[in-house]
């Protein structure tokens, strides 16, 4: 009965490969989250999709680009990693757009060698 | 855009005493505050949120408060225990234009409670 659910947990990769990240939510929200938490454990935004709608894109690389099948899927999908990348990657998702609660998944440790 | 500051970065209780952490925003027009628990290796859980149509809300032994005029609102945590030991995040709502609101963090709270 997991609610956000999330592929792989844990994710060691070289520098320069390409990989993906999924997300799954089965609490029929409508809005969709990826936030990065580095090092330090400060949590930022980084796309938010609403009912496969792209709303949200922060300043990332577009080495990062997500994509939102259904509405309750996002993934993401990370070009040509660098070290700065590792991190750990963080889906959430809320009812709708606007200042709902975000419910959180277990989270994807990402490390770049 | 929203600027969340949170204080202290790092908080070492004696079980059963109480816990305060402290946030501060800039956009007068945020009207959401909520407060996440975030475990270790797993992912933030709202604990508590607040609207702005109300000062305080307490749930069991964990209460929010919240002062619009100063931009402040604040996580109480009474009567410690070993399992409240977690980072805390404060988050406040940029509320943008044409699209969705985003959750803007604080830096988080390493709460430590000892035995």
């Amino acid at each position: 009965d997991t609610a956000v659910s999330q592929t792989p947990k844990y994710l060691v990769t070289q520098m320069g490969n390409d990989k993906s990240i999924k997300c799954e939510q089965n609490l029929g929200h409508d809005t969709m989250y990826w936030y990065k938490q580095d090092s330090k454990k400060f949590l930022k935004i980084m796309f938010s999709y609403n009912n496969k709608e792209l709303i949200i894109n922060e300043t990332v690389p577009n080495r990062f680009s997500p994509k939102s099948p259904d509405k309750a899927h996002l993934n993401l999908h990370i070009n040509s990693l660098e070290l700065g990348d590792s991190a750990v990657y963080f889906c959430a998702s809320s009812p709708g757009p606007h200042t709902d609660t975000q419910y959180f998944g277990p989270g994807t440790r990402l490390t770049v060698l | 855009g929203e600027n969340v500051e949170q204080h202290p970065s790092t908080l070492s209780v004696q079980e059963g005493d109480s816990a305060v952490i402290k946030c501060t925003y800039s956009d007068s027009a945020s009207n959401y505050f909520p407060w996440y628990k975030q475990e270790l290796g797993k992912g933030p859980q709202l604990i508590i949120d607040i609207r702005s149509n109300v000062g305080e809300k307490k749930d069991q032994r964990i209460a929010v408060t919240l002062n619009k005029t100063a931009k402040h609102f604040s996580l109480h945590i009474t009567e410690t225990q070993p399992e409240d030991s977690a980072v805390y995040f404060c988050a406040a709502p940029d509320i943008l234009t044409g699209g969705g609101n985003k959750l803007t963090f604080g830096t988080g709270t390493q709460l430590k409670v000892e035995l």
